[in-house]
C-alpha cells in the first residue's frame, strides 16, 4: 500500500527555523498536506500544497515539494514555544479515497 | 463556522463490552471520514462516506466495527465487543466533496479498553 515516512524528532532553539520532512511512495498523489496536533486535541490543517506546485508559502510556513524525488519538507521560521507539536505529512491519493499520514513528527523547541 | 463535533471526548470500556462515538460534520460537507489513531502512530483511515453512502472501507475490521451515515449528515462508528487493542483516539473529519483539498478534523474520542 501506499506509505509516507517521516523522522519522529526534530529538536531546535526558539528563534531558529525548523525543517520538517517527509517521504512518500504514492506518484498519484494530487495533494500533500501538514496538519499540527497539539497534546489532547485534534488535528489542525496548517496548509496544503497541490502536486504540481513546488512551492507555497503562508507567512511563517514553506512548503516545499520535490515531485521527482517525492519529498515534502514544511519550513517554520523564526520557531516559537507554541509550535511545539506533532506535524503529520499526508497526501491524497489519485483515488481521493482518504488521506494517507506519516507518524508524524514531534516538534521540540528549545529556549 | 462551526467545525468537525465528536462525542464523547473519552470513553473507559471493558474488553468485551460495546461502544459507540458520534459525528457532527460541518454542515454542508458531503465526504465523511472515520480515523483511528493509535499511540505513537499516524491516523489510519477506517471508512469513508460519501453522502449516505460508503466510498472506502477496506481498512474497517468489519467483525467488530461498524459505522453508519445514514441521512448523510451525522455518523457513528460502533465497536462491538472491543478489545484491548482498539485502544486509541478515533477521529472524525469532513470536507466538502471527496476530492477536496481540505479536511476538517474533529477533536476526538480517546477510547480506553481495560
Amino acid at each position: 500500500g501506499e506509505d509516507v515516512e517521516q523522522s519522529l524528532f526534530l529538536s531546535v532553539r526558539e528563534g531558529d527555523s525548523s525543517v520538517i520532512n517527509c517521504t512518500y511512495t504514492d506518484s498519484s498523489s494530487t495533494y500533500l498536506y501538514w496538519y499540527k496536533q497539539e497534546p489532547g486535541a485534534g488535528l489542525q490543517l496548517l496548509t496544503y500544497i497541490f502536486s504540481n506546485m513546488d512551492m507555497k508559502q503562508d507567512q511563517r510556513l514553506t512548503v516545499l515539494l520535490n515531485k521527482k524525488d517525492k519529498h515534502l519538507s514544511l519550513r517554520i521560521a523564526d520557531t516559537q514555544t507554541g509550535d511545539s507539536a506533532i506535524y503529520f505529512c499526508a497526501d491524497l491519493g489519485g483515488g481521493a479515497d482518504g488521506l494517507t499520514f506519516g507518524k508524524g513528527t514531534h516538534l521540540i523547541i528549545q529556549p | 463556522e462551526a467545525g468537525v463535533a465528536q462525542s464523547p471526548r473519552y470513553k473507559i470500556i471493558e474488553k468485551r463490552q460495546s461502544v459507540a462515538f458520534w459525528c457532527n460534520p460541518i454542515s454542508g460537507h458531503a465526504t465523511l471520514y472515520w480515523y483511528q489513531q493509535i499511540l505513537g502512530q499516524g491516523p489510519k483511515l477506517l471508512i469513508q462516506f460519501q453522502n449516505n453512502g460508503v466510498v472506502d472501507d477496506s481498512q474497517l475490521p468489519k467483525d467488530r466495527f461498524s459505522a453508519e451515515r445514514l441521512k448523510g449528515v451525522d455518523s457513528t462508528l460502533k465497536i462491538q465487543p472491543a478489545k484491548l487493542e482498539d485502544s486509541a483516539v478515533y477521529l472524525c473529519a469532513s470536507s466538502p466533496t471527496r476530492d477536496s483539498s481540505e479536511a476538517f478534523f474533529g477533536q476526538g474520542t480517546r477510547l480506553t479498553v481495560v
